[in-house]
């Protein structure tokens, strides 16, 4: 139990382009879903917090208009990277919390973006 | 952001050696304290967590030793395999939906 997929798993696009990850609680449901972005032998930075049916809350810096968030189900919730540049490269990782209130959080396998 | 402080930052031990890997914390008011497990190119494993009631915890081969006076907490990995070899993320957390504070990890590498 407590699967968490995303997809794509690797995903290569142009500059200018924009990208969409999803995230899946497969064998549960989740209310709460974060997304991170995690650079190479470094540690995960927190982007933003999804809550089913409400509007993502974002941490300092980054920048909502550019990271779309939206958690439209209990077991989805989406990343839009637009306008990507070559700067928006980075490893992108979901987890999601499996029982409301104890803050287990389950990690996807993440999506290794390449914008060129 | 409250801060969690780990470390090493990396650590090579023999296999059947017992690596630790140590984290601080300043929040008092986390309550909850998971390790992750993490291999190149993949999202991290949940490994074992503990909350402040309990001292210590075991799960296989992992053990949790927690100090909440000292607010530090430690994982020990014991007769350590090269499969092990990854990268290892202590976290904390507040009550609630809150997202993981993490540690910046700790590099292991069993050698045979």
């Amino acid at each position: 139990g407590a699967v968490v997929s995303q997809h794509p798993s690797r995903v290569i696009c142009k500059s200018g382009t924009s990208v969409k990850i999803e995230c899946r609680s497969l064998d549960f449901q989740a209310t709460t879903m974060f997304w991170y972005r995690q650079f190479p032998k470094q540690s995960l930075m927190l982007m933003a917090t999804s809550n089913e049916g409400s509007k993502a809350t974002y941490e300092q810096g980054v920048e909502k208009d550019k990271f779309l968030i939206n958690h439209a189900s209990l077991t989805l919730s989406t990343l839009t990277v637009t306008s990507a540049h070559p700067e928006d490269s980075s490893f992108y990782i979901c987890s999601a919390i499996l029982r409301r209130g104890y803050n287990e959080q389950f990690f996807g396998p993440g999506t290794r973006l390449t914008v060129l | 952001q409250q801060q969690v402080k780990q470390s090493p930052q990396s650590l090579i031990v023999q296999k059947g050696g017992i690596p630790i890997i140590n984290c601080a914390y300043e929040n008092t008011a986390f309550d909850y304290f998971p390790w992750y497990q993490q291999f190149p190119g993949k999202g991290p494993a949940l490994l074992i967590a503990i909350r402040p009631d309990v001292s210590e915890k075991k799960e296989g081969r992992f053990t949790i030793s927690f100090n909440k006076s000292a607010k530090q907490f430690s994982l020990h990995i014991m007769d350590s395999q090269p499969g092990d070899s990854a990268t290892y993320f202590c976290a904390a957390s507040t009550v609630g939906n809150t997202p993981l504070v993490f540690g910046k990890g700790t590099r292991l590498s069993v050698i045979a």
